[in-house]
């Protein structure tokens, strides 16, 4: 596929559980961002990794949300002790590079914390 | 206060009707992007713009960095242009900051 995938596209988990959102980045962009978009809200930035390494992880909201990108590519935001506030639009995007590079976005997963 | 500004935050117009879409940042930005996201939330990049303008089709950008301030602008508008409309500064660091998003809707 050309474009940035993720997965699972719906994710309903109970409160106090743990989850894992994937995101595949476009072959060969080296910059991957994550953002959590909120109902009737623009998106807010999580997570920036450049290559395996997360350059930006100021958004990250606290120590439960951790991120990784082990090979450079496909990159992996895990939840624990999930919290119904946690329920959004869970959105990845990736890049060629960084700054200077358009940002592709992948369609997103929702997950809703009951 | 928002670090990214949109107006108007709903807007209603008919068919055929030019539209414009405001933007103001009060972040140093390396460039901004116009999105479109359509129900369902799947987001798709516009434009990416550092000055200037861009044209792609119907839809216009400008930006003017000394103002801070950027528009997109839809000409003869269609009702398939009905979506959320969202401005975004892209920082130093290549991550983006928002703006709320503009929901329009372009009634047949």
């Amino acid at each position: 596929g050309a474009g940035v995938s993720q997965t699972p596209s719906n994710k309903v988990t109970e409160k106090g559980k743990y989850v894992e959102l994937r995101c595949d980045p476009i072959s060969g962009h080296t910059a991957l961002y994550w953002y959590r978009q909120s109902l009737g809200q623009g998106p807010e930035f999580l997570i920036y990794f450049q290559g395996t390494g997360a350059a930006d992880d100021s958004g990250l909201p606290n120590d439960r949300f951790f991120a990784v990108r082990p090979e450079g590519s496909v990159s992996t935001l895990k939840i624990q002790r999930t919290e119904r506030g946690d329920s959004a639009v869970y959105l990845c995007a990736s890049s060629l590079t960084d700054s200077y590079n358009e940002q592709f976005f992948g369609p997103g997963t929702r997950l809703t914390v009951l | 206060k928002n670090e990214v500004e949109q107006s108007p935050q709903n807007l209603t117009a008919q068919e055929g009707e030019f539209i414009t879409i405001n933007c103001s940042y009060s972040v140093g930005i390396s460039a901004l992007h116009w999105l479109q996201q359509h129900p369902g939330g799947g987001i798709v990049s516009l434009f990416m713009l550092s000055s200037g303008k861009k044209k792609h089709g119907r839809l216009i950008a400008t930006i003017n960095i000394q103002e801070k301030h950027s528009s997109l602008h839809i000409t003869a508008s269609h009702p398939r242009d009905s979506a959320v409309y969202i401005c975004a500064a892209k920082g130093s660091q290549g991550n983006l900051i928002f703006g709320k998003g503009t929901k329009l809707s372009v009634k047949p």
